[in-house]
């Protein structure tokens, strides 16, 4: 079955160090991107790309890193610069900018 | 004021009620998307929307481009139905899709 994978589900990490969220579809698209989600707040798109190894920073991208080496992967990192790094992080793909999109289940993490 | 309005923000009713969530925005779009957020976090996509009404079982969607504005309908609600509702625009000028805020919808037995 096609779909869009996010792991882990639940990340916990101490403060200071990096993680980084995977991130896999295999629905051959070629957009992929993530977005931050806070309680009570829209989502926020942190990074997104278009085609394998081309990216763009989105409205929130400070602390936060990307690679598109592959056209099925998008890994994220969040990087100790990030000030608040506890929150959901969801991941999306579809086949060109702004066409439906399909969500993975996401990650939440949580910097301790 | 945000790009992408949705009211109600919370949303609770008894089972068989018929439910309208709105969305209002503010920039020019290439299409409005509907979707589906459980208390697990996954997102699902309802419709996406250029023009006119869309139906899918119990659930209708329903645009106006020159009033901006988006309803999503839910008839003969069900409990199974409490979710957040999200809507989001795809945005012509930014390219990118921004959300609204989301509807916090409970449907009561």
């Amino acid at each position: 079955d096609g779909g869009i994978t996010q792991s882990p589900k639940y990340l916990f990490r101490k403060e200071g160090q990096n993680v980084t969220l995977s991130c896999e579809q295999n629905l051959n698209h070629d957009a992929m991107y993530w977005y931050r989600q806070d309680p009570g707040q829209g989502l926020r798109l942190i990074y997104y790309s278009q085609i394998v190894n081309d990216f763009q920073k989105g409205d929130i991208a400070e602390g936060y890193s990307v690679s598109r080496e592959k056209k099925e992967s998008f890994p994220l990192t969040v990087t100790s610069a990030q000030k608040n790094p506890t929150a959901f992080y969801l991941c999306a793909s579809s086949t060109q900018l702004n066409t439906e999109a399909f969500f993975g289940q996401g990650t939440r993490l949580t910097v301790v | 004021k945000n790009e992408v309005e949705q009211s109600p923000q919370n949303l609770t009713a008894q089972e068989g009620e018929f439910i309208t969530i709105n969305c209002s925005y503010s920039v020019g779009i290439s299409a409005l998307h509907w979707l589906q957020q459980h208390p697990g976090g996954g997102i699902v996509s309802l419709f996406m929307l250029s023009s006119g009404k869309k139906k899918h079982g119990r659930l209708i969607a329903t645009i106006n481009i020159q009033e901006k504005h988006s309803s999503l309908h839910i008839t003969a609600s069900h409990p199974r139905d409490s979710a957040v509702y999200i809507c989001a625009v795809g945005d012509q000028g930014a390219q990118k899709l921004v959300f609204g805020q989301g509807t916090r919808l409970t449907i009561n037995p």
